[in-house]
């Protein structure tokens, strides 16, 4: 049982450049996530998805692109990559469960991107 | 809206002190309460969380925290440090009415020196 899986874990590109974060679970839930971590800013959310087809901004969207086609994947785009850019990018998901919802996350280990 | 102050940055502590990492939390709605461990080039796995019920929670490696609604805190604590311990602590929480988003404290870096 994978849980969450992403790639690359490690990326650098120039300015510029685009790129897509990929984003694969296997526990069947609802909800998915990607947030960003920098030092001494703590976890931001960039978009998330409640399900196939539903897709929204988080509380920093810009220059991030996202969809959701089917329940297992999510992937992150970067339209055109900036230096801003830099930074460990985390997919998280959460689903409901025989209790209902915990609201527990799952996170994957991270992919670590530097744009130049 | 609600929000998550982690008080320290970074907290130091000797092996078999004890660790107390401090939480505070605002919420328009009673919340659900996490607190997650980020070990060195890893992601972030559950520590422990308070939903309902039994406001002194227990989570993995002898943590506990007490959720204390009158002081909206949510601290996390350790009897005796650990060297194993060191590592980056998040403090998160969920309101009822926010469906599946949290919102996550800056973060502590905790030490633990020999």
């Amino acid at each position: 049982n994978a849980g969450v899986t992403q790639t690359p874990k490690f990326q650098v590109l120039k300015t510029g450049q685009s790129m897509t974060l990929q984003c694969a679970q296997d526990m069947n839930h609802e909800y998915m996530s990607w947030y960003r971590q920098d030092p001494g800013m703590g976890l931001r959310l960039i978009h998330y998805s409640v399900g196939a087809g539903i897709t929204d901004q988080g509380e920093v969207p810009n220059g991030y692109n996202v969809s959701r086609s089917t329940t297992e994947d999510f992937p992150l785009r970067l339209l055109s990559a900036a230096p801003s850019q830099t930074s460990v990018y985390f997919c998280a998901t959460q689903g409901t469960g025989t209790k209902g919802n915990t609201g527990e996350l799952f996170f994957g280990e991270g992919s670590r991107l530097t744009v130049l | 809206a609600q929000s998550v102050t982690q008080l320290g940055s970074h907290v130091s502590v000797s092996e078999g002190a004890l660790v107390l990492l401090r939480c505070n939390y605002s919420s328009s709605v009673p919340p659900y309460l996490f607190w997650y461990v980020q070990y060195p080039n890893q992601g972030l796995q559950l520590l422990l969380k308070y939903t309902t019920g039994a406001t002194l929670v227990k989570g993995i490696n002898g943590f506990e925290a007490e959720f204390k609604k009158s002081e909206t805190s949510f601290h996390l604590t350790k009897p005796s440090a650990h060297m194993s311990d060191a590592a980056e602590y998040f403090c998160a929480v969920k309101g009822l009415g926010s469906n599946y988003k949290l919102t996550f404290g800056k973060g502590t870096l905790l030490t633990v020196n020999p």
